[in-house]
């Protein structure tokens, strides 16, 4: 059973767009919840991460908007570049399971010239 | 962060075989990983391995098909025993440190049966 679900499957966004990606849990004891990024061929990178006592945590072009009362979580990506065409997936943990990733089905994301 | 070195990182293999895969880290970790993600797939955790006790396997994985050893703190072994084409996946490292939330990934290991 797939703890984590993540949309779109893919998605398409041209240069200087908005990159928005979406999560959504039902294990309310996760605590944990890192984005990450993979190119073919490479591990997955992790790009950002947020505890669910934020709503919103930014690093760079990089935005995650957290809502505990709906168990979602977004990935905003502005400004994206074509170098940020990759595979994003969520991810969620807890402390009880030593903080091991269940993993969202992954987004792949093109971004056009 | 953490630098994480697992080899083989590909192998084609004979099915009945087993393969053995390293797993390398440039510190002292904890938690060590292992996930599986099969071609075009999400990951999957296969079993987590502490060091000095046995590896906790994740349900449809089982210790007869996956040995783990764990012999220090940088080092882990995942064997993929007897295997069959439904093996053939990238089979992927992981270590947790910053209080055991933030978890790095090896490069991965992408294996074939034939």
């Amino acid at each position: 059973q797939q703890q984590v679900k993540q949309s779109p499957q893919s998605l398409i966004v041209q240069k200087g767009g908005i990159s928005i990606i979406n999560c959504a849990y039902e294990n309310t004891a996760f605590d944990y919840f890192p984005w990450y990024q993979q190119f073919p061929g490479k591990g997955p990178a992790l790009l950002i991460a947020i505890r669910p006592d934020v709503s919103e945590k930014k690093e760079g072009r990089f935005t995650i908007s957290f809502n505990k009362s709906a168990k979602q979580f977004s990935l905003h990506i502005m400004d994206s570049q074509p170098g940020d065409s990759a595979t994003y997936f969520c991810a969620a943990s807890n402390r009880p399971s030593g903080y091991a990733l269940n993993f969202g089905k992954g987004t792949s994301l093109l971004v056009t010239p | 962060s953490a630098v994480i070195s697992q080899k083989p990182s590909r192998d084609i293999c004979q099915r009945g075989t087993s393969l053995t895969i390293q797993c390398q880290v440039d510190s002292q970790v904890t938690m060590m990983f292992w996930y599986r993600q099969q071609p075009g797939q999400s990951l999957t955790l296969i079993a987590t391995a502490n060091q000095g006790s046995e590896a906790t396997y994740e349900s449809g994985f089982v210790i007869d098909k996956f040995p783990i050893s764990r012999p220090n703190l940088t080092f882990s072994t995942l064997t993929v025993s007897n295997m069959s084409p439904e093996d053939s996946s990238i089979y992927l490292c992981s270590v947790a440190i910053g209080g055991n939330t933030e978890a790095f990934f090896g490069q991965g290991t992408r294996l074939t049966v034939v």
